[in-house]
């Protein structure tokens, strides 16, 4: 149980297109979900938390026009890097926060990561 | 600001031995800790969940939480090669995020 699954697994664009990255709670239903982002040999950075039905909410520094996150449904969040340029490439991983989960609703379950390339 | 402190490492062990993983966070409201674990070029992946004081174990992975001290550590029994990894240490306040330690890397040497 708990998988999180994310499309694509890597991508490579030119710099000034826009990239949209997939995250979907497979076998749990998910209100929230988080999008971060890592550089090589670095720790997680929050960049957003993402609500169902709601806008999302963004870390400091994140600029919420260039990460444009939308959370449709209680399954799907998706994160579009718009305008995407070489400093963006970084690895983007989701993770979601299962609602069923009684004991604690601070658990969270990663995606497998979407490695960002721009040319 | 809430702040979770780990040793970068890297922590060498020689297989079969117990490796001993630390952490220590700065709010005392803290409510719900988490070990992950990340290998290199992956996500990570949850191995350990701990809530109140006291030890927890779950195969050769045992969370020891004290909140009095305001210290999380996690203990790997008969470490294996595989078990070579960076470990996060995650703590929420119950009302959403979790803030990470920078992890600790461990390498278990043949």
């Amino acid at each position: 149980g708990a998988v999180v699954s994310q499309h694509p697994s890597w991508v490579i664009c030119k710099s000034g297109t826009s990239v949209k990255i997939e995250c979907r709670s497979l076998d749990f239903q998910a209100t929230t979900m988080f999008w971060y982002r890592q550089f090589p040999k670095q720790s997680l950075m929050l960049m957003a938390t993402s609500n169902e039905g709601s806008k999302a909410t963004y870390e400091q520094g994140v600029e919420k026009d260039k990460f444009l996150i939308n959370h449709a449904s209680l399954t799907l969040s998706t994160l579009t890097v718009t305008s995407a340029h070489p400093e963006d490439s970084s690895f983007y991983i989701c993770s979601a926060r299962d609602i069923g989960l009684a004991v604690s609703t601070d658990t969270q379950y990663f995606g497998p990561g979407t490695r960002l390339t721009v040319l | 600001q809430k702040e979770v402190e780990q040793n970068s490492g890297p922590l060498s062990v020689p297989e079969g031995a117990i490796a001993s993983l630390n952490c220590t966070y700065s709010d005392r409201g803290s409510q719900s800790f988490f070990w992950y674990r990340q290998y290199s070029g992956k996500s990570p992946e949850l191995i350990m969940s701990i809530y109140s004081n006291g030890d927890k174990e779950d195969g050769r992975f045992t969370a020891q939480l004290n909140k009095a001290s305001q210290y999380v550590s996690l203990l790997i029994r008969d470490s294996q090669p595989s078990d070579s990894a960076t470990y996060l240490c995650a703590v929420g306040g119950g009302g959403n995020k979790l803030t990470f330690g920078t992890g600790t890397q461990l390498k278990v040497e043949l």
